[in-house]
């Protein structure tokens, strides 16, 4: 039972370049989250699924998309990536969204260079 | 706009003290008041708080949820080095958690 797992740990991309951070959950949870991490900002929401098959902006949501591929996995795709995407992306998941208590995945370090 | 405020961002306490940690939030459709530690990792869930539980205890750590007020605070009495880290607090709304910056507490020996 791993919980929640994230891939890659670490990446470094130049600007421009594209790529997709995997989330995938073994907790047979409904609702999932993305969150990027930065100091001074606190985890700010990306993007989140309330269940499979649906997808809704956060507050952060410019400059990336994401897809629910099944009730498992949630994936976070930088089409071009940015400096300013520099950060730490973390992966979380609830039973459903009226349940508070998220369970995180380790994290990405991304750095754009 | 929804916000959640922590108090203080920074305490350096020694061994053996006792700290409390401020949380304040002004959200529309509060829901629940929740704390997490967070180590050089992914935050974990330390405390719910909600209107129909507002005083959680689990070992050294306490949490009170004052709805009148509008905040909560975290008591972790005794302390110890293993409990250096971010405290972070997030308000649950009707969809989300509204999260504070968190408060970075170092526990010198």
């Amino acid at each position: 039972n791993a919980g929640v797992t994230q891939t890659p740990k670490f990446q470094v991309l130049k600007t421009g370049q594209s790529m997709t951070l995997q989330c995938a959950q073994d907790m047979n949870h409904n609702s999932m989250y993305w969150y990027r991490q930065d100091p001074g900002m606190g985890l700010r929401l990306i993007y989140y699924s309330a269940s499979e098959g649906t997808t809704d902006k956060g507050e952060v949501p410019n400059g990336y998309n994401v897809s629910r591929l099944n009730k498992r996995e949630f994936s976070l795709r930088l089409e071009s990536a940015a400096p300013s995407q520099t950060s730490v992306y973390f992966c979380a998941t609830t039973p459903g969204l009226s349940s508070y208590e998220q369970y995180f995945g380790p994290g990405t370090r991304l750095t754009v260079t | 706009e929804d916000k959640v405020v922590q108090s203080p961002l920074s305490l350096v306490v020694h061994e053996g003290d006792t700290v409390t940690l401020n949380c304040s939030y002004e959200v529309t459709n509060f829901r629940s008041l929740l704390w997490y530690k967070q180590e050089k990792k992914a935050p974990t869930f330390l405390f719910m708080l909600t209107s129909s539980g507002i005083e959680k205890k689990s070992g050294r750590l306490s949490s009170i949820l004052d709805k009148k007020e509008l905040s909560s605070i975290l008591n972790i009495t005794a302390t110890q080095t293993g409990d250096s880290a971010i405290y972070l607090c997030a308000v649950g709304d009707n969809r989300k958690l509204i999260w504070g910056l968190g408060t970075s507490l170092a526990v010198n020996p």
